[in-house]
């Protein structure tokens, strides 16, 4: 069984730029949701997706996108990075049954610098 | 809301001794409780969850207890070993058709040797 594996591992960018990280699911699951982790905190949900549609989100503002792909891979875009952007971005996959998704298993994130 | 209220934030103890990490959630439609221990620099693992139906569980030294009345779900655990050392997460998620995990601060957990 393969787990969630994520690209890239860090990443550098300035503000306002437009940055894309990636998220393979672990073997068997078709439900993705993306969190960012600040220094110090707990992650805060950011999006779920479901058969390639996104069907949840958090309080994010919409400069923060996504994508899923018929393999359950998983795209977050951000445009217009700012500095409070930066962090650790965490992709979680999880087998959906029935109108609920079950149990979430992390990738190991990738670290986001804006200068 | 959908806050989750985490204590400690910190927690020493000796190798050998117990620990017990304690949250509390406002949402009464919570039905769903995991905890995540993450090391330094790397990814939150699920190391036990507890479902709404049920009061407590337990795997080896780890046991979670929930307490639906009062709102609050444990994590205690037993004979520590340094290697437990880690941040450790609690998290809810609201019941059918809620998609997201809520997350506490976290506690730092230091098992002295």
């Amino acid at each position: 069984e393969t787990g969630v594996t994520q690209s890239p591992t860090h990443l550098i960018k300035t503000r306002g730029q437009q940055v894309t990280l990636r998220c393979s699911s672990q073997s068997g699951h078709n439900t993705v949701s993306w969190y960012q982790q600040a220094l110090g905190q707990g992650p805060q949900f950011i999006f779920q997706y479901y058969r390639e549609e996104e069907n949840g989100r958090g309080n994010f503002p919409p400069r923060f996108s996504g994508l899923q792909f018929p393999n359950y891979s998983s795209e977050l875009n951000v445009n217009a990075l700012e500095l409070d952007d930066s962090a650790l971005y965490l992709c979680a996959s999880s087998p959906q049954r029935g109108l609920s998704t079950d149990t979430q298993y992390f990738g190991p994130g990738t670290r986001l610098t804006v200068l | 809301g959908e806050n989750v209220e985490q204590h400690p934030s910190t927690l020493s103890v000796q190798e050998g001794d117990s620990a017990v990490i304690k949250c509390t959630y406002s949402d009464s439609a919570s039905n769903y409780f995991p905890w995540y221990k993450q090391e330094l620099g790397k990814r939150p693992q699920l190391i036990i969850d507890i479902r709404s139906n049920v009061g407590e569980k337990k795997d080896q030294r780890i046991a979670v207890t929930l307490n639906k009345t009062a709102k609050h779900f444990s994590l205690h655990i037993t004979e520590t070993q340094p290697e437990d050392s880690a941040v450790y997460f609690c998290a809810q998620r609201k019941g059918a058709g809620s998609y997201q995990l809520t997350f506490g601060k976290g506690t730092k957990l230091s098992v002295i040797p």
